[in-house]
């Protein structure tokens, strides 16, 4: 079984359109995240929602809201796409306590904005 | 904003030999993880190593931690064709309200010749 699966893995719009990227995980995790990997391998996280509640927001575009109906679930939505948005986006999640764990990720959604 | 740092970019060697991949990061961390990245995948969690802690080994994984130099080293040993891929570090910031932030360094690609 797939522990943290994204859909779609492949995503080719058009500049302007709407789009959303779902990610479910079944770990159990209380914690997920959402990542963007630019074309030089760069990975920087966007957000972090923890029980249904965002918790890291970091200086991402308003044009990207997540969405977590629960705990298993964190979906991603872009309005407005630019070609500046073409890169992978990867979903996350970690069960986080009093000490740091590792981070499950799932395997990408690349994204190409024409 | 980018923490760790990796180094070399790339990196070729010869199955059978070792490979050492080292990071360097800019501010005081919990702990700093280490991921590897296949082409066209998710990551994949290889090692946590806690700030207290100074060297740790996972089968043919050893990783070292030197937080007065802010440095973290990967040896892979006896290195074989699968090991080809990018390797990451990460170092864990926490966030406020008990959410992990992990910062990414760019990567190491490492390419394992037969």
């Amino acid at each position: 079984d797939t522990a943290v699966s994204q859909t779609p893995k492949y995503l080719v719009t058009q500049m302007g359109n709407d789009k959303s990227i779902k990610c479910e995980q079944n770990l159990g995790h209380d914690t997920m995240y959402w990542y963007k990997q630019d074309s030089k391998k760069f990975l920087k996280i966007m957000f972090s929602y923890n029980n249904k509640e965002l918790i890291i927001n970091e200086t991402v575009p308003n044009r990207f809201s997540p969405k977590s109906p629960d705990k298993a679930h964190l979906n991603l939505h872009i309005n407005s796409l630019e070609l500046g948005d073409s890169a992978v986006y990867f979903c996350a999640s970690s069960q986080v306590g009093t000490i740091s764990y590792e981070q499950y990720f799932g395997p990408g959604t690349r994204l190409t904005v024409t | 904003s980018q923490q760790g740092e990796e180094d070399p970019q790339a990196l070729s060697i010869q199955e059978g030999e070792n490979a050492t991949m080292n990071c360097s990061y800019k501010t005081s961390i919990n702990n700093l993880q280490w991921y590897r990245q296949n082409s066209g995948r998710g990551l994949v969690h290889l090692i946590l190593i806690r700030s207290n802690e100074r060297e740790k080994h996972s089968g043919r994984l050893r990783v070292t931690l030197d937080t007065s130099k802010k440095s973290s080293s990967l040896l892979i040993t006896a290195s074989r064709a699968a090991d080809t891929a990018s390797y990451f570090c990460a170092t864990d910031n926490r966030y406020q309200g008990g959410s992990e932030k992990l910062v990414f360094g760019k990567g190491t690609k490492l390419t394992v010749n037969p």
